[in-house]
C-alpha cells in the first residue's frame, strides 16, 4: 500500500498569506496525486488533479506541484473561506486509492 | 447536475451488518469510465478508502476490509450499495460515496454529502 504523508499536521497563518502543504508517497505516484478541502460538516472538495491542474471553478490562487514522491500544495494569498482541512489522495495503483492524514489550516 | 446521497441507519449495534446505499443522479453507472466508490471518515480523523464498482460491474476493495465487504450496484434505480459485516465501534464514521469518472481524471469529482453511523449498543 502506498502511504502519504503530509506536514505539517497543522498551519497556523493569518488571512493574506500564502500557505504551502507538503504530500509526501512511500513510493512513486508519478503524477497521479489530488489535492483536497474540506471544510466542517462537509463533503471533501477537489481543488487540484494530476498534481497541478486545477478543478472546475477551482481560483487560480491554488497550485499545485511535484512528481514522482513529493508533491505541494500552494495557496498563494489565504481568502477566510481557505481555512479548512487539506488531504492529498494518489490513484497511481488503481483500482486502490490512499488519502494522506490532511493538514489543518487554521487562522493566526 | 451530478448529485449522490447516502441513506442508511445512523445507529447499528455491534456484531451487526450495515447497509448503506447510496443514490445518485446526472449520470449513468451503464457509461464507460464511471465508477462510484465508497469512502469514510471517523470523527476528527482522515479519509479512508473502502470500495468501488465500475461501469462492467468489477469490484475492488480496501484490502483491510476486503472481508467484510460487499459493494453492489443496480443501474435501473442508479443505486449503489455497500454492506460492512461485523460491525464494531471503530467502524463509528461518517460514509461518503463519491463518483470517480474519466471526466473527473479519474479523481473523486462529486461527493454525496455523507451519512453519520454510530456503532454501540
Amino acid at each position: 500500500e502506498i502511504v502519504l504523508t503530509q506536514s505539517p499536521a497543522t498551519l497556523s497563518l493569518s488571512p493574506g498569506e500564502r500557505a504551502t502543504l507538503s504530500c509526501r508517497a512511500s513510493q512513486s505516484v508519478s503524477s497521479y496525486l489530488a489535492w483536497y478541502q474540506q471544510k466542517p460538516g462537509q463533503a471533501p472538495r477537489l481543488l487540484i488533479y494530476d498534481a497541478s491542474n486545477r478543478a472546475t471553478g477551482i481560483p487560480a490562487r491554488f497550485s499545485g506541484s511535484g512528481s514522482g514522491t513529493d508533491f505541494t500544495l500552494t495557496i498563494s494569498s489565504l481568502e477566510p473561506e481557505d481555512f479548512a482541512v487539506y488531504y492529498c489522495q494518489q490513484r497511481s495503483n488503481w483500482p486502490t486509492w490512499t488519502f494522506g492524514q490532511g493538514t489543518k489550516v487554521e487562522i493566526k | 447536475q451530478v448529485t449522490l446521497r447516502e441513506s442508511g441507519p445512523a445507529l447499528v449495534k455491534p456484531t451487526q451488518t450495515l447497509t448503506l446505499t447510496c443514490t445518485f443522479s446526472g449520470f449513468s453507472l451503464n457509461t464507460s469510465g464511471m465508477c462510484v466508490s465508497w469512502i469514510r471518515q471517523p470523527p476528527g480523523k482522515a479519509l479512508e478508502w473502502l470500495a468501488l464498482i465500475d461501469w462492467d460491474d468489477d469490484k475492488n476493495y480496501n484490502t483491510s476490509l476486503k472481508t467484510r465487504l460487499t459493494i453492489s450496484k443496480d443501474t435501473s434505480k442508479n443505486q449503489v450499495v455497500l454492506t460492512m459485516t461485523n460491525m464494531d465501534p471503530v467502524d463509528t464514521a461518517t460514509y461518503y460515496c463519491a463518483r470517480i469518472s474519466s471526466s473527473g481524471y479519474y479523481y473523486f469529482d462529486y461527493w454525496g454529502q455523507g451519512t453519520l453511523v454510530t456503532v454501540s449498543s
